[in-house]
């Protein structure tokens, strides 16, 4: 079965509103990690957050490893956040490149 | 700035025909990857390396051969192409704290 399941798989939002993404996976993971791919295909790393909570900008990741899930809460959206945010996690500790994808949420932000 | 570069970015091929995509890191990381992704699966991992000379089946390797003849290059190779192997094709980079992708590569197999 799929390791790693995101939801909702598509969201829309007015400008300003804050969005919450949901990531759950089946296996321990070493490290979780959320991506943006925007519109074009380019992928880039947000976060890297196995536990916790982690912020950067607008972006805040929260982790509970003991019940294998995790959040990504964009506040105070921009049109240019519209694209897929994908979730992956690393279950071999190694380097990060050895991943499974969740298959992603597309968020689109209306002006 | 942390790079990897693939080629080409789009590529027609026909069923039964070889087919080379290429990928150049400027990164300097041992680790090297290719995925594809298709509708609904998010991205896929399909064969990886830990440095030059070395390759590694991923999770859905039948069907592709890896080549690492250095540390910068990374070769996906599809010796017999299928209708089933149309999809993009991303290439990576990483270390144990940060990973960098490619473009990707927009195969069809016609």
């Amino acid at each position: 079965g799929q390791q790693v399941q995101q939801s909702p798989a598509s969201l829309v939002l007015q400008e300003g509103e804050n969005a919450e993404l949901q990531c759950n996976f089946s296996s321990t993971a070493t490290q979780l990690q959320w991506f943006y791919q925007s519109p074009g295909g380019s992928l880039v790393s947000l976060l890297s957050n196995p536990s916790g909570t982690k912020h950067t900008g607008r972006l805040t990741s929260t982790t509970v490893t003991k019940e294998r899930r995790s959040s990504l809460h964009i506040s105070s959206s921009q049109t240019t956040d519209s694209g897929t945010y994908l979730c992956a996690i690393d279950r071999w500790g190694s380097a990060l490149g050895r991943l499974h994808f969740g298959a992603g949420t597309q968020l689109i932000v209306i002006p | 700035e942390a790079a990897v570069t693939q080629s080409p970015r789009n590529k027609v091929a026909v069923t039964g025909g070889k087919v080379t995509l290429s990928c150049n890191q400027t990164n300097n990381h041992n680790n090297m990857y290719w995925y594809r992704q298709d509708t609904g699966h998010g991205l896929r991992l399909i064969h990886y390396s830990y440095g030059a000379g070395s390759t590694e089946k991923g999770d859905i390797p039948d069907g592709y051969k890896a080549s690492r003849p250095s540390q910068e290059n990374f070769s996906l190779i599809l010796e017999l192409a299928t209708p089933s192997q149309t999809s993009v094709y991303f290439c990576a980079s990483a270390t144990n704290t940060e990973v960098f992708f490619g473009k990707g590569t927009r195969l069809t197999v016609v």
